[in-house]
């Protein structure tokens, strides 16, 4: 099936910052999917996309379909101590009968 | 509210004991999964319904068994042949198979002694 790569796999935060990340594939999605995950809790879905180049917001969040439909991308503005978490995109593998399959994650810690 | 749960929080098991992990939702949802997480992992499929009495096996089906005699009930049982059966364990909901979101259950964190 499909892999969905995540980077960076960890990052830190300070405070008010913008932060970043992407999620890449070797084949193409139709649909990507950005859930956050709190320690002991179930994934959350943040933010979902249908169309290459779709931009989509969610207060302080932004996520984006890239153009070639082979990555997305996230982005946190002003972040704050409860962005803290596991961000993970997701999308249906077109290859095993549309099951949805996660990337290996993006872990958000706060910058001592 | 609608919404899916999962059955106990924590649970500990005797090994070679089998033990079966409850989620139900109220979501109309036609789709559930059951998932596993390791510690710093993503997530892996283990098996997934898309109808009532059908369940497909996902990528780590070995050791686990599940039933889909409801449509708002998808229990997971691990049983003695799994391995590494501690782990954290998730269950999802969706409209329909595949193309549309899933929406997790809080997680069942099974801890075998």
């Amino acid at each position: 099936g499909q892999q969905l790569n995540q980077s960076p796999q960890s990052m830190f935060i300070q405070e008010g910052e913008d932060v970043s990340m992407n999620c890449t594939s070797s084949s193409i999605f139709n649909t990507w999917l950005w859930y956050k995950q709190d320690p002991g809790e179930g994934p959350v879905l943040l933010i979902a996309l249908y169309k290459a180049g779709e931009l989509t917001s969610n207060g302080r969040l932004t996520a984006q379909f890239g153009i070639t439909r082979k990555d997305s991308f996230l982005n946190i503005s002003a972040s704050i101590p409860s962005d803290v978490g596991i961000y993970f995109c997701a999308g249906p593998d077109m290859s095993a009968g549309n099951k949805l399959t996660f990337g290996g994650g993006t872990r958000v810690l706060v910058k001592p | 509210d609608g919404g899916i749960t999962q059955s106990p929080k924590y649970l500990f098991r005797k090994e070679g004991q089998n033990v079966t992990l409850s989620c139900e939702q109220n979501l109309n949802h036609d789709a559930m999964y059951w998932y596993r997480q390791d510690p710093g992992q993503g997530l892996r499929l283990i098996y997934y319904s898309q109808i009532v009495n059908d369940f497909q096996k996902g990528d780590i089906a070995e050791g686990y068994s599940v039933s889909r005699e409801k449509k708002e009930s998808f229990p997971l049982t691990v049983t003695s042949a799994q391995k590494n059966p501690t782990a954290f364990y998730l269950c999802a909901s969706s409209m329909a198979g595949g193309l549309d979101e899933q929406f997790f259950g809080p997680g069942t964190r099974l801890t075998v002694l």
